[in-house]
């Protein structure tokens, strides 16, 4: 029972390089969201989808962009990373939104990101 | 805009102690309210949610109340262990309209160390 899986866990890059952060859930859930993650900020939402095809900007969506091609996949792309963007990436998903009914979000175990 | 604060940010309890954790939010127009454990290195796990209908939620050892007037929830777990040591955050989402999706807005969490 996989649940949601983040790729990869690990990743290190330069300033000005790019990289796609990958997640997919095997709950046939509607909703996916990605979120970043800072020492003591809690969870800031980045860009979240509502459906295949669909996307939309959360709280934190400058320098990032999303895919959603596949409902069960959700994509978080970083074109030109900068050190601003180390953090913790987790990816979530939900059977519907979580402001019209009570399902919880599931969470992935994260993506760990350094930018130097 | 919702705020959503934890105090304190970091908790040290001798085993069997009860735990005591609060979570306050600015605007009492919630849908819903959710408590999450996060361990070193993973993702959330979804502990309970409370309806915003309802006073209080159980499961096992873990009882939480809100009092949405307050603007107020607090998690108690009872005769703590040491594998409750953990990061609990609390999360408010509002209600989905049609300029709002309901998103979700976090706490920084509370750090638990449970002493044996």
């Amino acid at each position: 029972n996989a649940g949601v899986t983040q790729t990869p866990k690990f990743r290190v890059l330069k300033t000005g390089q790019s990289m796609t952060l990958l997640c997919a859930q095997d709950m046939n859930h509607e909703y996916m969201y990605w979120y970043r993650q800072d020492p003591g900020m809690g969870l800031r939402l980045i860009h979240y989808s509502v459906g295949e095809g669909t996307t939309a900007k959360g709280e934190v969506p400058d320098g990032y962009n999303v895919s959603r091609l596949k409902k069960q996949n959700f994509l978080l792309g970083l074109e030109s990373a900068a050190p601003s963007q180390t953090s913790v990436y987790f990816c979530a998903s939900s059977l519907t939104g979580t402001g019209n009914s009570n399902q919880p979000q599931h969470f992935g175990d994260g993506t760990r990101l350094s930018i130097l | 805009k919702q705020e959503v604060t934890q105090i304190p940010a970091a908790l040290s309890v001798p085993e069997g102690e009860n735990l005591v954790l609060n979570c306050s939010f600015t605007d009492s127009a919630i849908y819903n309210l959710q408590w999450f454990r996060q361990d070193p290195g993973k993702g959330l796990t979804s502990l309970l949610l409370i309806q915003s209908s309802q006073r209080e939620q159980t499961s096992g050892r873990l009882n939480a109340s809100l009092d949405k007037s307050s603007g107020r929830s607090t998690l108690y777990i009872a005769a703590s262990q040491p594998g409750d040591s953990a990061t609990y955050l609390c999360a408010v989402s509002s209600y989905m309209t049609t300029d709002s999706w309901g998103k979700l807005q976090f706490g920084a969490g509370t750090q638990v160390v449970v002493t044996p």
